[in-house]
């Protein structure tokens, strides 16, 4: 299994501020995940965070909205940039881990943004 | 783009009786996974199928996959309190990246 921390766990934000989201592993990963997901809605992938290089973004999602750093194999930040009450969702970081063929997703508790 | 669709949305069931989840995806797919999550709580895995027509059991859980592996079910056999929650099933996308159904959300009358 994986043990996987956010920070912070909730936060009240003013429309137009940024906050950013630390995700902490408890052992080295090749990738991490980044999802939102919008109250009583299934999880969405925004990117992929990969160690030394630049993270890649589905559909819908651009870097300049969601920054994300990715110094070492056990750590990752997101950041909601220039937030609106649209971007009130839980954000979730995940990593995948198992042998081959058979991976599964451990997912961090989730960080809970209320933007007013 | 692929999709991955689940119904029903929401399942009322008295406490005792059968719970079934299904899963269509547009394409087909190498595997499928399904996750449990509990209200307030973040997804929990819960198993892998990989093998077409493949069956797993875990206790009063009985995951399917479809034999042209471009379906799937979850039945829950005499539900109990412990089962609230939303299921979600998810497949590979492209780069292997998952994609996550809309959920089936679980409540239990007592």
């Amino acid at each position: 299994s994986a043990v996987i921390s956010q920070k912070p766990s909730r936060d009240i934000c003013q429309r137009g501020t940024s906050l950013t989201i630390q995700c902490q592993v408890d052992s080295q990963v090749t990738m991490m995940f980044w999802y939102r997901q919008q109250p009583g809605q299934s999880l969405t992938l925004i990117a992929t965070a990969n160690q030394g290089s630049e993270a890649t973004y589905e559909s819908g999602f651009v870097i300049d909205k969601f920054p994300i750093s990715r110094p070492n194999l056990t750590f990752s930040t997101l950041t909601v940039s220039n937030m609106s009450p649209e971007d009130s969702s839980i954000y979730l970081c995940s990593v995948e881990r198992g042998i081959v063929g058979y991976n599964e997703q451990f997912f961090g508790p989730g960080t809970r943004l209320t933007v007013l | 783009g692929q999709q991955v669709m689940q119904i029903p949305q929401y399942q009322h069931v008295q406490e005792g009786e059968d719970f079934t989840t299904y899963c269509n995806s547009s394409t087909t797919l190498s595997n499928i996974q399904w996750y449990k999550q509990r209200p307030g709580g973040h997804p929990v895995f819960l198993i892998q199928l990989v093998k077409s027509g493949e069956v797993k059991k875990q206790k009063r859980l009985t995951f399917q996959f479809g034999e042209a592996k471009k379906n799937s079910s979850l039945h829950i056999t005499a539900t109990q309190t412990t089962d609230v929650g939303t299921y979600f099933c998810a497949g590979p996308h492209r780069d292997d990246k998952i994609i996550f159904g809309k959920g089936t959300r679980l409540h239990i009358l007592p």
